[in-house]
């Protein structure tokens, strides 16, 4: 399978708890996203990376989120003092600076809830 | 800033065709982006319009005018399957391409 990769699928936390998740981009793609779902809502962009820089962070995200692309390979999100306020899903995305990459292709996502 | 408007739900027949409106304002415009996503689901890109006009993929046709800041996403000959959320997402122009995506539209195909 050479899709996006995204673990945990599903993790529960206590507040307060910090939390880490990874997502495998696709091999060949040198752009990774990741964005936070909520039900009935669209993604919501969270951060971007091209290779290993982190090239934009949305004004949303507290100082408690952080992401890494060590390498430019595979990318780690972490929330710090998790609230019930994280409960989402964080989805991953990975799309070429070549070919077709117009289309951003997504992982199955990690489900947060925070008890 | 930047704002997608697209309609929360719609309801059609099966074999009937739908279409899906999109209006958008943002700076650095550089394309607008269709996704499939049924519950549970993970998105799935559709179709992507740059230019003016009209973009056709099997079923599904987009169609793109930059200079009324619209788009729509036209579901031919429906099918149960096609019971999904649909969400329009803007590109935007810049040394990254940061996409912005709509709240989505539930279309549900009914017999």
């Amino acid at each position: 399978d050479t899709g996006v990769s995204q673990n945990p699928r599903h993790k529960i936390t206590k507040r307060g708890q910090n939390v880490t998740f990874r997502c495998d981009p696709i091999s060949e793609h040198n752009r990774l996203y990741w964005y936070r779902q909520t039900l009935g809502q669209g993604p919501e962009f969270l951060t971007y990376f091209q290779n290993e820089a982190q090239l934009e962070k949305s004004r949303l995200l507290s100082d408690r989120f952080s992401a890494e692309r060590p390498k430019g390979s595979f990318s780690t999100l972490e929330i710090q003092r998790t609230e019930q306020g994280d409960s989402a899903m964080y989805l991953c995305a990975s799309s070429s600076t070549v070919r077709s990459n117009e289309k951003l292709f997504f992982g199955s996502g990690t489900q947060l809830s925070v008890l | 800033g930047q704002s997608l408007e697209q309609p929360s739900e719609v309801t059609a027949v099966e074999g009937a065709i739908v279409q899906i409106n999109c209006t958008y304002q943002t700076s650095g415009f550089y394309g607008l982006s269709w996704y499939q996503q049924h519950d549970g689901g993970a998105p799935t890109f559709l179709s992507y319009n740059a230019l003016d006009g009209l973009e056709e993929t099997g079923r599904f046709s987009s169609f793109l005018s930059r200079s009324d800041s619209y788009g729509y996403l036209l579901l031919q000959e429906l099918q149960m399957k096609d019971s999904a959320s649909y969400f329009c997402a803007v590109r935007r122009d810049g040394g990254y391409q940061k996409v912005t995506f709509g709240i989505g539209t539930k279309l549900q195909v009914i017999p």
